[in-house]
């Protein structure tokens, strides 16, 4: 059964630093997403991706972030200057159609 | 906005017995709901989802839930748990933008 795919599994980084985040979403799919899920809070929306552009972002979604789909098969979740509230695991996402999306296994994030 | 309440945090089941998880959401519209489950580690896993129709909707793992357009509930039920249902569980609510909000989840527990 396909699936999303997402790497690295864990990352830990310095306050300041740029990560970036990857995910593959599954092959035949056009609607992507971006989530998070700070320890002990909800999962929360970021950023739905259709089409080579953003459909829809959350308030979280600040200019310290931008997605990308680089090549046909990778979508990147970057931070640019990453703050310490910045630490939470992020959930890539993709839809076929836009109703039901299927999530990958998540990135840990830790800014230190 | 959409919102959803899953009023339990933690719930703990005898391998073999009956589970019901709830659900409310607000949502002004006709929504989307859906069900997923995470394993520790894993990632989120759609167990099911009701767009329209027959309220009673079946999903995978035995899992089914109901649709209460009345009390605004999406409920969770599995007739028989098994030891490897100990997960966490979400409950989300879709609006027209598709992105989703998610409640704060319920841990479950399976003890022998």
């Amino acid at each position: 059964e396909p699936e999303v795919t997402q790497t690295p599994s864990h990352q830990v980084t310095q306050m300041g630093q740029e990560v970036i985040l990857r995910c593959v979403p599954i092959s035949n799919h056009l609607y992507f997403y971006w989530y998070r899920q700070i320890l002990g809070q909800k999962v929360e929306f970021l950023v739905s991706f259709y089409n080579n552009e953003i459909s829809e972002k959350s308030e979280i979604f600040d200019d310290q972030f931008s997605v990308e789909r680089p090549d046909g098969s990778n979508f990147t979740l970057k931070i640019r200057s990453t703050k310490l509230e910045d630490s939470a695991m992020y959930f890539c996402a993709s839809s076929e159609s836009p109703e039901t999306q299927y999530f990958g296994p998540g990135t840990r994030l830790l800014v230190l | 906005a959409q919102s959803v309440t899953q009023p339990d945090i933690h719930i703990t089941v005898s391998e073999g017995a009956s589970l019901e998880l709830r659900c409310n959401y607000s949502y002004g519209a006709t929504p989307y709901l859906f069900w997923y489950v995470q394993s520790p580690g894993q990632g989120l896993q759609l167990l099911l989802k009701y767009f329209s129709g027959d309220t009673l909707v079946q999903g995978i793992k035995g899992f089914e839930a109901e649709f209460k357009r009345s009390q605004s509930s999406f409920n969770l039920r599995k007739p028989s748990v098994h030891w490897s249902d100990a997960a966490e569980y979400f409950c989300a609510v879709g609006a027209r933008d598709y992105k989703l909000s998610f409640g704060a989840g319920t841990t479950v527990t399976v003890r022998a």
